[in-house]
């Protein structure tokens, strides 16, 4: 069946300093989402990326997904402590949503 | 504001009784699903429904049970059959098509004793 990997499961970081998480399907997506969790709170949907080597941008945060449709990167230009806590890629083929463990990211002020 | 609830936010459950966690949405979407939470790892599907009076198992349905008798509401029943059932319960809802955004419940956090 279809599995998404997502690493790595944690990140500790400096204020300022940039993070990636990584997230990688074993099968073509139709689409992928993502999603962060703050510290005792629950997902929250953040952005849906479906088209092959799409690239999106919010603010700090850059959204990839590759050419393959096989993966998927999100990256945060200096964090900062407000973006402390998980973040989930899900993605999607056919009627299959799977999502991966997450990253925890927590930032040192 | 539309949104989704759970209630309790935390309970606390004797081994070996059943338990029923309540999601009400007024989002009036299509599907509602379950997941289960456990520390250090993703949410895991336990049912999911995409229409009223119908549903359908997820990945780790043994010890849970559903019903989808109005299209607000979809609860989930934890019962005696489930070995490990402390968890962080999440109930999700969306819209139908190809590519639904999930609005997630603020969750329920279930201690078994």
């Amino acid at each position: 069946g279809q599995q998404v990997m997502q690493i790595p499961q944690y990140q500790h970081v400096q204020e300022g300093e940039d993070f990636t998480t990584y997230c990688n399907s074993s099968t073509t997506l139709s689409n992928i989402q993502w999603y962060k969790q703050r510290p005792g709170g629950h997902p929250v949907f953040l952005i849906q990326l479906v088209k092959s080597g799409e690239v999106k941008k919010q603010k700090r945060l850059t959204f990839q997904f590759g050419e393959a449709k096989k993966n998927s990167s999100l990256h945060i230009t200096a964090t900062q402590t407000t973006d402390v806590g998980t973040y989930f890629c899900a993605g999607r083929n056919n009627n299959d949503m799977r999502f991966g463990a997450g990253t925890r990211l927590t930032v040192k002020p | 504001d539309g949104g989704i609830t759970q209630s309790p936010k935390y309970l606390f459950r004797k081994e070996g009784q059943n338990v029923t966690l309540s999601c009400e949405q007024n989002l009036n979407h299509d599907a509602m699903y379950w997941y289960r939470q456990d520390p250090g790892q993703g949410l895991r599907l336990i049912y999911y429904s995409q229409i009223v009076n119908d549903f359908q198992k997820g990945d780790i349905a043994e010890g849970y049970s559903v019903s989808r008798e109005k299209k607000e509401s979809f609860p989930l029943t934890v019962t005696s059959a489930q070995k490990n059932p402390t968890a962080f319960y999440l109930c999700a809802s969306s819209r139908g098509g190809q590519s639904p955004r999930y609005t997630f419940g603020s969750g329920t956090r279930l201690t078994v004793v």
